[in-house]
């Protein structure tokens, strides 16, 4: 069946180290994007990427990178800049079709140590 | 994209219809409203989306007001399964235009037995 993966599922880091969390997708979504979620807010766009080789920051990118080598992946890490890293991370997926909603992931919970 | 306010809360007997409001009366003619839910610690699902006619899928309706400024997503008969929160969000219809979404805190939903 096709979708979105996320993986691990949980992620634990000691400070001061990166951390990349894997997305992939199989749906042939030209669009991906890397939200964050932390209790009790809303979803936060940290990048987001319309095509392969291209991406944008969103509203909290400092302290995250991504990369778009391919059109299935699109990892995100979390650096060391990143001072509060300890949240939900949601990935998701979107037809080159712009009205179309998004696919999201099942999430990646990160704890710093 | 304009801002949506949603009850924080709603309770709904199972087997009973969930109208669940959603305001957004800044929105602007060529954005479209769009229904998520997200059971905990999972990622978002999309549900419905409409411009200003009613949609109706297998999970859902979605009533739309003629003046645009408000909306219903209507769960017709309600199951235990469909306790999560709701989110309700306008976006312009073109895959660019992604920073501004804004994802506020939703209506969390719970069917009781």
């Amino acid at each position: 069946d096709g979708g979105i993966t996320q993986s691990p599922k949980y992620l634990f880091r000691k400070e001061g180290q990166n951390v990349t969390l894997s997305c992939e997708q199989n749906l042939n979504h030209d669009a991906m994007y890397w939200y964050r979620q932390d209790p009790g807010q809303g979803l936060r766009l940290i990048y987001y990427s319309q095509i392969v080789n291209d991406f944008q920051k969103g509203d909290i990118a400092e302290g995250y990178s991504v990369s778009r080598e391919k059109k299935e992946s699109f990892p995100l890490t979390v650096t060391s800049a990143q001072k509060n890293p300890t949240a939900f991370y949601l990935c998701a997926s979107m037809p080159g079709q712009a009205n179309y909603g998004y696919t999201f992931g099942s999430g990646t919970r990160l704890t710093v140590v | 994209d304009a801002k949506t306010t949603q009850p924080p809360s709603m309770d709904c007997a199972e087997g009973r219809a969930a109208n669940l409001p959603c305001n957004h009366s800044t929105i602007s003619g060529n954005e479209y409203v769009y229904w998520y839910r997200q059971i905990h610690s999972q990622g978002p699902q999309y549900i419905i989306h409409g411009l200003k006619n009613n949609e109706t899928n297998e999970m859902a309706s979605l009533i739309i007001t003629e003046d645009r400024k408000s909306s219903t997503l209507i769960l017709p008969h309600a199951t235990l399964r469909d306790t999560a929160v709701y989110y309700c969000i306008v976006r312009v219809a073109h895959a660019g235009n992604n920073r501004k979404l804004i994802w506020g805190l939703g209506t969390s939903l719970a069917v009781n037995p």
